[in-house]
Formats: C-alpha cells, structure tokens, sequence
C-alpha cells in the first residue's frame, strides 16, 4: 500500500524554539494532505488542510501564525510549530489522499507514523 | 457533547471471537472512517464509506444513513486485532474517542 513518513518521529526541544515536521508520501502523489494532533488518552483532532500550491486551510480554533504549513510539491508538506510551548506537546499525525485512488479506494487516506513533540 | 460516540469504550475478546465496534454521529455526513491506531501511534485507514457495507479480510464496516449509525465487525479475531479503533465523519473529521480493544490468546 501507500507510505507517508514524517521525520522527526520523535523530538523534544526547548520552550520557545520552533520545530518543523516532515510528512512526505513515498509513492504517490498527494495534492492534500491533512495534519492532526492528538492528546494523551484522547482522540484526533484535525488541526489543518495543506493543499499543494495554495495555502492551508485552518480549523477552528488553530492559530494559522503558530502552525505554519507548507505544502510546497506533491510529496512534501510541512508543519512548523513555531515559538513552541510545552501546551504544544501532543503526537502530530499527517495523512495524505493518493489523487489517483481519490474516494474509489476503500482507504481514502495514508497516515504517516505521527511525531510525538516534547516541549520542555 | 461529542458528535460522534463509539461504543463500547474498551473491549476485551477471546482468540477467535466476533467482534463489533459501534459508531454513532448527530451530524449530516457525507462519509465515515474507521480508522485503526496501533499502540505506537501509527494509523491505518481501514475503510471509508458513504452507504451499505464494505468488506476487506476479516473486516466489514457497516453504515445506516438513516439511523446515522455504522458498525465494524471483526470475524475470527486475532491477538494482532488489538488496537484502538477510531471513528471518523467527514466533510466535518469529527471524530470518536476511539474504542480500545484487546484480543487474548
């Protein structure tokens, strides 16, 4: 099936500092990717819609200044977590729809490993 | 209030058993995921579907517009099963809390 990786998988920094997360799709080629936190004990939370070529499309209470999304080839979308906070500290999951499978696959989307951040 | 609730909370099964998952929502949807989350995080997509039922191995997802109520049915459950399975509702992605199960040799 289809990979996505994201890099970290796993890091901890500093209060203040900014951290930038990787999520690529290996083999496909992805014109949106979606980005996720997820608390201890707790559910997903859809935090974005990264679109290649255009800007991401924030949900609800999520500060577009703080996570910054790039989403800037078919295989590449980032989020950076800038001036990090130890609030931000949560496991980060992306995921990314094939554009050739689009809604006639019965798994729609591919869902890297997740990036658990620590902000000390 | 949660717009979509998945029962039960936590399920443990015998090698072997049926199992299902139950996914309820309050909200028009034009879909529904399951979603399988292994306990080092990773996710898998298991099944996205808008009406009936879809089957892939030993699972079958399950979906009543109508009643707005899907289903995930595990068939001759296996200890590698144990994971938490989420359920999510698109165009919203609201999901459930996840239902942790746990499948005993």
């Amino acid at each position: 099936g289809a990979v996505v990786s994201q890099h970290p998988s796993r890091v901890i920094c500093k209060s203040g500092t900014s951290v930038k997360i990787e999520c690529r799709s290996l083999d496909f080629q992805a014109t949106t990717m979606f980005w996720y936190r997820q608390f201890p004990k707790q559910s997903l939370m859809l935090m974005a819609t990264s679109n290649e070529g255009s800007k991401a499309t924030y949900e609800q209470g999520v500060e577009k200044d703080k996570f910054l999304i790039n989403h800037a080839s078919l295989t590449l979308s980032t989020l950076t977590v800038t001036s990090a906070h130890p609030e931000d500290s949560s496991f980060y999951i992306c995921s990314a729809r094939d554009v050739v499978a689009g809604v006639s696959s019965y798994n729609e989307q591919f869902f890297g490993p997740g990036t658990r951040l620590t902000v000390l | 209030k949660n717009e979509v609730e998945q029962s039960p909370q936590n399920l443990t099964a015998q090698e072997g058993e049926f199992i299902t998952i139950n996914c309820s929502y309050s909200v028009g949807i034009s879909a529904l995921h399951w979603l399988q989350q292994h306990p080092g995080g990773g996710i898998v997509s298991l099944f996205m579907l808008s009406s009936g039922k879809k089957k892939h191995g030993r699972l079958i997802a399950t979906i009543n517009i109508q009643e707005k109520h899907s289903s995930l049915h595990i068939t001759a459950s296996h200890p590698r099963d144990s994971a938490v399975y989420i359920c999510a509702v698109r165009p919203q992605f609201y999901f459930g809390t996840g239902t942790s199960l746990t499948v005993i040799p």
